[in-house]
């Protein structure tokens, strides 16, 4: 699996767009782009995942560059529920997932 | 919706002791997995499960672990003979359309 890089922590106002970058400069190219997401030791909660175009749900946004190196992963409004380790991962489909330290996002009133 | 259900919500057992973690998968569901999480430390992969075989597993799975399928519904995790640092949060897992769905897991407590 591809190692993937991210900020260790980051600060967003509530009502305000969260943006989570993501580096995979060494992904493969049928390894997707992977974004979950935990509060407190709860089971992680999948968010949004991606091969080559952005995508979007519910939940978030996904923009991945066009080299596939890094990726951005959207909260357009975060609320304080939002406050969780986000976790950004490059890996095969239906293989393990390799959880680095992700990113810690505080939402502040 | 559907979800990933594990018993129990917590386990606690003694060293030595043998125990058996319960899931559940999302119906239909062909692939399960089973994760851990030492507190503070970061999610784990142990195994892989498919068509009743192991398909991946990780260091982490030695011989006192071993996962089954009893039925059509429950996927286990089975550690033989618990040691101190078997103490984590155990995640199983489900695999459909290439997204792995978790479940709440089960905080194993080993005295």
């Amino acid at each position: 699996d591809a190692k993937t890089t991210q900020p260790t922590s980051m600060d967003c106002a509530e009502g305000r767009a969260a943006n989570l970058p993501c580096n995979h400069s060494t992904i493969s190219g049928n390894e997707y782009v992977y974004w979950y997401r935990q509060i407190h030791s709860q089971g992680p909660q999948y968010i949004i995942h991606g091969l080559k175009n952005n995508e979007t749900n519910e939940m978030a946004s996904l923009i991945i560059t066009e080299d596939r190196k890094s990726s951005t992963l959207i909260l357009p409004h975060a609320t304080l529920r939002d406050t969780a380790v986000y976790y950004c991962i490059a890996a095969l489909s239906g293989y393990a997932l390799n959880f680095g330290k992700g990113t810690s996002l505080l939402v502040t009133p | 919706e559907p979800e990933v259900t594990q018993t129990p919500s917590h386990q606690v057992t003694q060293m030595g002791q043998e125990v058996i973690l319960r899931c559940v998968p999302i119906s239909n569901h062909l692939y399960f997995y089973w994760y851990r999480q030492i507190l503070g430390q970061k999610v784990e992969f142990l195994v892989s499960f498919y068509n009743n075989e192991i398909s991946e597993k990780s260091e982490i799975f030695d011989d006192q672990f071993s996962v089954e399928r009893p039925d059509g519904s429950n996927f286990t995790l089975k550690i033989r003979s618990t040691k101190l640092e078997d103490s984590a949060m155990y995640f199983c897992a489900s695999l459909r359309r290439n997204i792995q769905y978790f479940g709440a897991g089960t905080r194993l407590s080993v005295l």
